[in-house]
């Protein structure tokens, strides 16, 4: 089955850029139909939808953090990778990459994240 | 954005226990509303898509129901494993901002 796995630094100095990477394994990166979204989770607090990329290469990204977001896709290494600028102790959060998929009923398609990496922790300070 | 706002947002329940999460839109969405189950250190896992429809694999006794702005997610019997933190979220928007709620914590009376 279908497994993500989030790497990259835990800790990121303020003004600095924060760089994770998705591993996806199990499937390919490259199936249609599916896009690959970060997301993140505050301490103790709520889910943020960062953005998602593609397998053509399409991007599309939540406008509180677009000037500040890139998604980008490595199809021959099965990764997604995420670059956030200009940090702050604001940006300390878990980091999830996540597939999303229109799931179908008789009616509609809906999107959903149905398949998430368990997270990595980054932390933003001197 | 559509804000999404859960209530309440912390539940004392028992084992066996019927429980109704409700979650409310800022605009219509019609069933453009989604439900996930996030346990303590884990990722969020997807329940219920579309309002009603449960995801494969996810026991019966989770349904959800709704339309509109406002929308519940129930628990008909509570199972040990079902104390976790509950989110909605809305895939309604275009081009797609997805949102989520706050969440709701159930916890073990």
């Amino acid at each position: 089955q279908v497994q993500l796995q989030e790497s990259g630094p835990g800790l990121v100095k303020p003004s600095q850029t924060l760089s994770l990477t998705c591993t996806v394994s199990g499937g390919s990166i490259s199936s249609a139909g599916y896009y690959w979204s970060w997301i993140r989770q505050h301490p103790g607090k709520g889910l943020e939808w960062i953005g998602y990329i593609y397998f053509v290469g399409s991007t599309h990204y939540n406008p509180s953090l677009k000037s500040r977001t890139t998604i980008s896709l490595d199809t021959s290494k099965s990764q997604v990778s995420l670059k956030l600028t200009s940090v702050t102790a604001a940006d300390t959060a878990i980091y999830y990459c996540a597939r999303t998929v229109g799931l179908m009923t008789t009616m509609n398609a809906y999107d959903t994240f149905d398949i998430w990496g368990q997270g990595t922790k980054v932390t933003v300070s001197s | 954005d559509i804000q999404m706002t859960q209530s309440p947002s912390s539940l004392s329940a028992s084992v066996g226990d019927r429980v109704t999460i409700t979650c409310r839109a800022s605009q219509s969405i019609s069933d453009y509303l989604n439900w996930y189950q996030q346990k303590t250190g884990k990722a969020p896992k997807l329940l219920i898509f579309g309002a009603s429809s449960l995801q494969s694999g996810v026991p019966s006794r989770f349904s959800g129901s709704g339309s509109g702005t406002d929308f519940s997610l129930t628990i008909s019997s509570l199972q040990p494993e079902d104390f976790a933190t509950y989110y909605c979220q809305q895939s309604y928007s275009n081009p797609p901002v997805y949102t989520f709620g706050q969440g709701t914590t159930l916890e073990i009376k």
